[in-house]
């Protein structure tokens, strides 16, 4: 079946690092999404990876895949009261569609 | 330049009414879908277009009707507006197959009293 499940909640300190996980269920999903939404906003594609890397970096972003498990990790390092939003794992198992997780909302304090 | 956009941001109506939101995409992409958000904050595809031929309809209601006149729009109808059809309704687009970046819209939100 189709599921994509994340943590709800996350609250770190600014300038700790977040971690945000994802376990999905289509081993077929040939990219892995992270969507960023911030609050009365749309969607932000933040990063993807291909599922045959096993990490891959952007600035302060890390994504780690371990496909094995299906579990794709989102870590963002120096965490900033501007990256407070809702974080959304993705993965897409073709038929021209994304499965969404339930979003993992990050608050970010002092 | 908006990459994708949505009209009306906000649309409150009585239940019974029937209402319309648009949405236009200035990135020359083959494909648009529409999703659905509730109040959990939950996304959940309802449609995708590909060249103006529908691929995609999740199990949406009839009351439900996208159209597509060109492949830069796809416009959403909504009939006999339900209570449980309060929700945000995003727009989105992307090249023919998934496995490139999707620009979503702001959302539209549907308020039915």
């Amino acid at each position: 079946g189709e599921d994509v499940e994340q943590s709800l909640f996350l609250s770190v300190r600014e300038g700790d690092s977040s971690v945000i996980n994802c376990t999905y269920t289509d081993s077929s999903s040939t990219y892995l999404y992270w969507y960023k939404q911030e609050p009365g906003a749309g969607l932000q594609l933040l990063t993807y990876i291909f599922s045959n890397m096993d990490m891959k970096q952007d600035q302060r972003l890390t994504v780690l895949l371990n496909k094995k498990d299906k579990h794709l990790s989102l870590r963002i390092a120096d965490t900033q009261t501007g990256d407070s939003a809702i974080y959304f794992c993705a993965e897409n198992p073709g038929y021209n569609k994304l499965i969404f997780g339930a979003g993992t909302r990050l608050a970010v304090h002092p | 330049d908006t990459a994708v956009s949505q009209t009306p941001k906000y649309l409150v109506t009585q239940m019974g009414n029937d209402k319309s939101i648009k949405c236009e995409q200035n990135l020359g992409h083959d494909t648009m879908y529409w999703y659905k958000q509730d109040s959990k904050k939950f996304l959940k595809i309802m449609f995708s277009y590909n060249n103006k031929e529908l691929i995609i309809n999740e199990t949406v209601p009839n009351r439900f009707s996208p159209k597509s006149p060109d492949k830069a729009h796809l416009n959403l109808h909504i009939n006999s507006l339900e209570l449980g059809d309060s929700a945000v309704y995003f727009c989105a687009s992307s090249q023919e197959l998934w496995n490139t970046e999707a620009f979503f819209g702001q959302g539209t939100r549907l308020t039915v009293v």
